[in-house]
């Protein structure tokens, strides 16, 4: 167990809709990355968190937002949702040794 | 584009044997680090080598690096029924990890 926790762990939804899904980082770490995994291939980088202010993003549309909080929780919020938004959703905390540990996921499928 | 690309894709070893697999990389890194993946659940962290470090040990585990070859293997010895699952190398160049698709291991009992 990394001590990072994410809900929900499934979530269906219809094109169109919005998202939100939560992360818990682990004890002591500040901040919090965000990853996106399609059925097959590595996790691909969202974007990152550092003391309630983005601190890097991938190549992701806008549509794809996040939030850190004062605890350093996060959220990652995905406006109109597409068929190619299904995948797993990861969460990771970091460390001051640069190490990072994931949460265990959530499973978005968009019919 | 994905910045490491683990060889094989597939691996398939009987029990006790040793399974070796590797990464390569494109850019600079800071650092490597293997994590472990099952069922397609969460990924579990295996081993963080510097990119000043060439070899680290963790168990039954050995990763190696050669940053003027920009690759990286991983071993594990001595494999068990437990063992079966992906593998991925992520390279971390600034804040974000970079991941290959992983190598499938399936270890036969």
């Amino acid at each position: 167990e990394t001590g990072v926790t994410q809900s929900p762990t499934h979530l269906i939804k219809t094109r169109g809709q919005q998202v939100t899904l939560r992360c818990s980082s682990q004890s002591g770490h500040n901040t919090v990355s965000w990853y996106q995994q399609a059925l097959g291939q590595g996790p691909q980088f969202i974007f990152q968190y550092y003391r309630e202010e983005e601190n890097g993003r991938g190549n992701f549309p806008p549509r794809f937002s996040g939030l850190q909080f004062p605890n350093y929780s996060s959220e990652l919020n995905v406006n109109a949702l597409e068929l190619d938004d299904s995948a797993l959703y990861l969460c990771a905390s970091s460390s001051v040794a640069g190490e990072q540990f994931f949460g265990p996921g959530t499973r978005l499928t968009v019919l | 584009s994905q910045q490491g690309e683990e060889d094989p894709q597939a691996l398939s070893i009987q029990e006790g044997e040793n399974a070796t697999m590797n990464c390569s990389y494109k850019t600079s890194i800071n650092n490597l680090q293997w994590y472990r993946q099952n069922s397609g659940r969460g990924l579990v962290h295996l081993i963080l080598i510097r990119s000043n470090e060439r070899e680290k040990h963790s168990g039954r585990l050995r990763v190696t690096l050669d940053t003027s070859k920009k690759s990286s293997s991983l071993l594990i010895t001595a494999s068990r029924a437990a063992d079966t699952a992906s593998y991925f190398c992520a390279t971390d160049a600034s804040y974000k990890l970079s991941f290959g698709a992983g190598t499938t291991v399936t270890v036969r009992a």
